[in-house]
């Protein structure tokens, strides 16, 4: 099983409309969650991170889910700039690069 | 100006070069990291370092050399490039004191060709 598991998709999702999307992750013992996006051709950048409570940034929400180990993202009233891949990362350890794997990446498109 | 910087941005050579990638950044992190990019592949760490004395082996090091010049300074070294080399090279940088641990910056790119 791989550690760290997304659907690629692509999700193609008309504007305004909500979308979520899953990542699961193997090691149970894994402490850190996060969401990242990634435009085409561009750097990775942090959008969330995820806490065990769930929290929530204007239109996007994460949740964390130990018992099943997986993490979530939704996304309320789409924008066409909300297109992008999205990358679930989980650190494994305190810190240490060795712990950090990230997904593969979902692939996120908004219509208008 | 940017916090993390890679130099060149797009690079295309013949198998055998040797190519440099440098990175560098102004954030006042210890924490450095080089990863390659591939379509289908996501991202896939090469090396890392901690601080100027502590370089790490990742997950695909072999066919790749770092050095850590200074806090700010981390460069990625390909003695002989070839073909499968050919991929988008991230430089990250992370602060272990500033949580969550595990938040990551990462440079612009830079676009490899190995001919």
């Amino acid at each position: 099983r791989k550690e760290v598991e997304q659907d690629p998709g692509p999700f193609n999702v008309p504007e305004g409309a909500t979308v979520a999307f899953n990542c699961t992750y193997s090691n149970s013992a894994s402490q850190s969650f996060f969401w990242y996006r990634q435009d085409c051709r561009k750097e990775p950048k942090l959008l969330m991170s995820v806490y065990s409570s769930g929290n929530e940034d204007g239109r996007f929400t994460a949740q964390l889910n130990r018992a099943s180990q997986y993490i979530s993202l939704l996304i309320r009233d789409s924008k066409l700039s909300d297109s992008a891949t999205y990358l679930c990362v989980v650190n494994l350890s305190g810190g240490g690069a060795d712990g950090l794997t990230f997904g593969k990446g979902t692939h996120l498109i908004i219509q208008p | 100006d940017a916090d993390v910087t890679q130099t060149p941005r797009n690079r295309i050579t013949k198998t055998g070069k040797r190519i440099m990638l440098e990175c560098s950044q102004t954030k006042g992190h210890d924490r450095m990291y080089w990863y390659r990019q591939d379509p289908g592949l996501g991202l896939r760490l090469i090396y890392y370092s901690f601080d100027v004395k502590d370089i790490n082996k990742g997950e695909i090091s072999d066919g790749y050399s770092v050095s850590r010049q200074a806090q700010a300074k981390f460069s990625l070294s390909l003695e002989s490039a070839i073909p499968n080399q050919t991929a988008l090279y991230f430089c990250a940088t992370s602060d272990f004191g500033i949580p969550p641990a595990g938040t990551q910056y990462f440079g612009p790119g830079t676009r490899l060709t190995v001919l």
